[in-house]
């Protein structure tokens, strides 16, 4: 199936910990996205990454690293995981072509925790 | 400031009528512009994308653009109670490589 595929989709951890969210897309996709989503159902933009390059990097703690290994794959370490960190995580892949902008597909979204 | 703003709601409305959702963007820029549907606890999922002035009709669907107003809406005629769901209205600002910045979203109820 093509799609955008996340691990793990549920995550609890204590707080202090450090953990990882990994993304996968067979799309073809050159642009890859994480996003939070709050409890309110704000999504926001973390960071964004373009064939491997890192193209957006909004405020974000320091604590978030983003880490593209190849320009299918995007994933998202978090050190000392603080409770303010407990949201939904979305990765989103896009690919604009000359015949139109199809905007995102998203992944299944990892829900994360912190306890 | 990059701005996407949306009514909260809820918006409820009984099954077969027309559901109206309202969107504003800040930048005149922008060139693309998207409704997704979010059912609880799962992820967004597109149902229109809309790049020129005027209306885009997709089944039951209709997106409105007015690039002059700032304006995006997405009509849902014969709305039924699988309809009930967030909206998120989107606008990719920064050309191709820019990212979508979303509105908070609309909750729909669609009661039968």
């Amino acid at each position: 199936d093509t799609a955008v595929s996340q691990t793990p989709k549920y995550l609890v951890t204590q707080m202090g910990n450090d953990k990882s969210i990994k993304c996968e897309q067979n799309l073809g996709h050159d642009t890859m996205y994480w996003y939070k989503q709050d409890s309110k159902k704000f999504l926001k933009i973390m960071f964004s990454y373009n064939n491997k390059e890192l193209i957006i990097n909004e405020t974000v703690p320091n604590r978030f690293s983003p880490k593209s290994p190849d320009k299918a794959h995007l994933n998202l370490h978090i050190n000392s995981l603080e409770l303010g960190d407990s949201a939904v995580y979305f990765c989103a892949s896009s690919q604009v072509l000359t015949g139109g902008d199809y905007g995102y597909t998203f992944g299944s979204g990892t829900r994360l925790t912190v306890v | 400031q990059k701005e996407v703003e949306q009514n909260s709601g809820p918006l409820s409305v009984p099954e077969g009528a027309i559901a109206s959702l309202n969107c504003t963007y800040s930048d005149r820029g922008s060139q693309s512009f998207f409704w997704y549907r979010q059912y609880s606890g799962k992820s967004p999922e597109l149902i229109m994308s809309i790049y020129s002035n005027g209306d885009k009709e997709d089944g039951r669907f209709t997106a409105q653009l007015n690039k002059a107003s700032q304006y995006v809406s997405l009509l849902i005629r014969d709305s039924q109670p699988s309809d009930s769901a967030t909206y998120l209205c989107a606008v990719r600002y920064g050309g191709s490589q820019g990212n979508l910045i979303f509105g908070k979203g609309t909750k729909l109820s669609v009661k039968p």
